[in-house]
């Protein structure tokens, strides 16, 4: 079945630092992978997203992934955080038939300045 | 492209009440999606319709939950007979489908007393 683990449920950081946040997939075929990031009280938004190709990909607000097939996993970095970037972000990977997501649990970002 | 629309943004009921939220996906966007994310938890899937036509539903989606789209414009989740346990918050997202993104609408927050 397919499915996304986020093992960190809570990661706090200081303004300045990097950050990487975990996801780990299970999926029959290559995955369709995606990260949002949710605001309090608000939907969702497309940080990027992973189809096919380069595996590094570079999306919004200066946030990267990387796909590796090997490890099943589909991990987000970003260099340096800003206090704008506390949030919750969620994992999701793809059905290619039906265009259904599957989240992840998510993982709360604390920033601290 | 004005995004996608959904109302109402919160709603308070009384259990056993019936309650509909409408969701207006981007006009050329022919999948629409239904989704119920409850709190410290990731969204889950209810229920997607391509058009007019309801293709899958979750099993989360009881017997009380009943979704439309009809003329494949604006969809509509109708709750009977609300029970406490259906309080979350309700997404809608749309998209063209193949390999495009979502776009995920505000939500609607639903308590149920």
């Amino acid at each position: 079945a397919q499915s996304v683990t986020q093992p960190d449920i809570h990661i706090t950081v200081s303004e300045g630092a990097s950050l990487e946040l975990r996801c780990n997939y299970s999926y029959g075929a290559t995955p369709y992978l995606f990260w949002y990031v949710q605001s309090p009280g608000q939907g969702l938004q497309l940080l990027l997203k992973y189809f096919s190709g380069d595996t590094l990909v570079q999306g919004i607000k200066g946030f990267e992934a990387e796909f590796k097939r090997s490890q099943s996993s589909f991990n987000l970095r970003k260099p340096s955080v800003h206090w704008s970037d506390a949030a919750e972000y969620f994992c999701a990977v793809g059905d290619y038939n039906t265009d259904k997501l599957i989240f992840g649990t998510g993982t709360r970002l604390q920033v601290f300045p | 492209d004005t995004g996608v629309s959904q109302d109402p943004r919160h709603k308070i009921t009384k259990r056993g009440q019936n309650v509909t939220f409408r969701c207006d996906p981007i006009s050329e966007h022919n999948r629409l999606y239904w989704y119920r994310q409850t709190l410290g938890q990731g969204p889950e899937f209810l229920t997607y319709f391509q058009n007019e036509a309801q293709l899958e539903k979750s099993r989360l989606l009881s017997d009380r939950f009943s979704a439309e789209r009809p003329k494949g414009s604006f969809s509509t989740l109708e709750i009977q007979r609300t029970e406490q346990g259906d309080s979350a918050m309700y997404l809608c997202a749309s998209t063209r489908g193949a390999e495009t993104s979502y776009t995920f609408g505000s939500g609607t927050r639903l308590t149920v007393v």
